[in-house]
């Protein structure tokens, strides 16, 4: 049962355009949502995170924001840069909860930025 | 800095053999956690150490056992191997305290191959 869905396979944007990446979660109980990039044969690179006391987080170039009411969380990358290009996981966790600190991911999506 | 550290990246077995994965966590991390990513999959989180304790269990086959050392080091171990076993695994690793809080890191992971 996949309790974080990302609903687009794949996203193309042009450089320098705004990259916006969502994600929706089915588990009240997760209280902990990150974003990773992923490269084909590599390790998930973490990217920001997001609390649930918070609705919105930046660093640099990347801003995760979270809409608890609807489940739902959204990655944006301005601006978006061809290095960019790889494939984004969303990932939730849920403290204190008999599951631990596991990460449930999303299926990813990729993001194909072109010059 | 430092990183998340798997051996081997590669391995290649025959089916019913057993295979041995090995995770160095980020210095001064605590908990070390093990996920398997099968082809066009989200990775699946398997089982998780804390200071050297078993903190939590996931997907994890009963064929597949693992530990967590005195230096913190991490070993998946896996018997019986089957087809269905190829996949990528990652270790990842987190710290119960500082400013990354409960932010897992991923290694490169191993893929292992099983023919």
């Amino acid at each position: 049962d996949q309790q974080v869905k990302q609903n687009s396979p794949s996203l193309s944007v042009q450089e320098g355009r705004i990259s916006i990446l969502n994600c929706d979660y089915t588990n009240s109980m997760f209280d902990y949502f990150l974003w990773y990039k992923k490269y084909p044969a590599e390790g998930p690179t973490f990217l920001i995170s997001i609390s649930s006391i918070k609705d919105k987080n930046e660093d640099g170039r990347f801003t995760v924001f979270l809409n608890k009411s609807a489940k739902h969380l959204s990655l944006h990358i301005v601006p978006s840069q061809p290095g960019d290009s790889a494939v984004y996981f969303c990932a939730a966790s849920a403290h204190g909860s008999n599951s631990g600190y596991a990460l449930n991911f999303g299926k990813g999506t990729s993001l194909l930025v072109t010059p | 800095a430092a990183g998340v550290i798997q051996s081997p990246r590669h391995l290649i077995k025959e089916k019913r053999e057993t295979a041995t994965l090995k995770c160095y966590p980020i210095p001064r991390h605590d908990t070390v956690y093990w996920y398997q990513q099968g082809p066009g999959q989200d990775p699946q989180f398997l089982i998780s150490f804390y200071e050297k304790m078993q903190s939590d269990k996931g997907s994890i086959p009963d064929r597949f056992s693992a530990q967590q050392f005195s230096d913190y080091h991490s070993e998946l171990n896996m018997s019986s191997l089957e087809l269905g076993d190829s996949a990528l695994y990652f270790c990842a690793s987190s710290s119960t305290s500082g400013a990354s809080t409960d932010t897992q890191y991923f290694g490169p992971g191993t893929r292992l191959t099983v023919l």
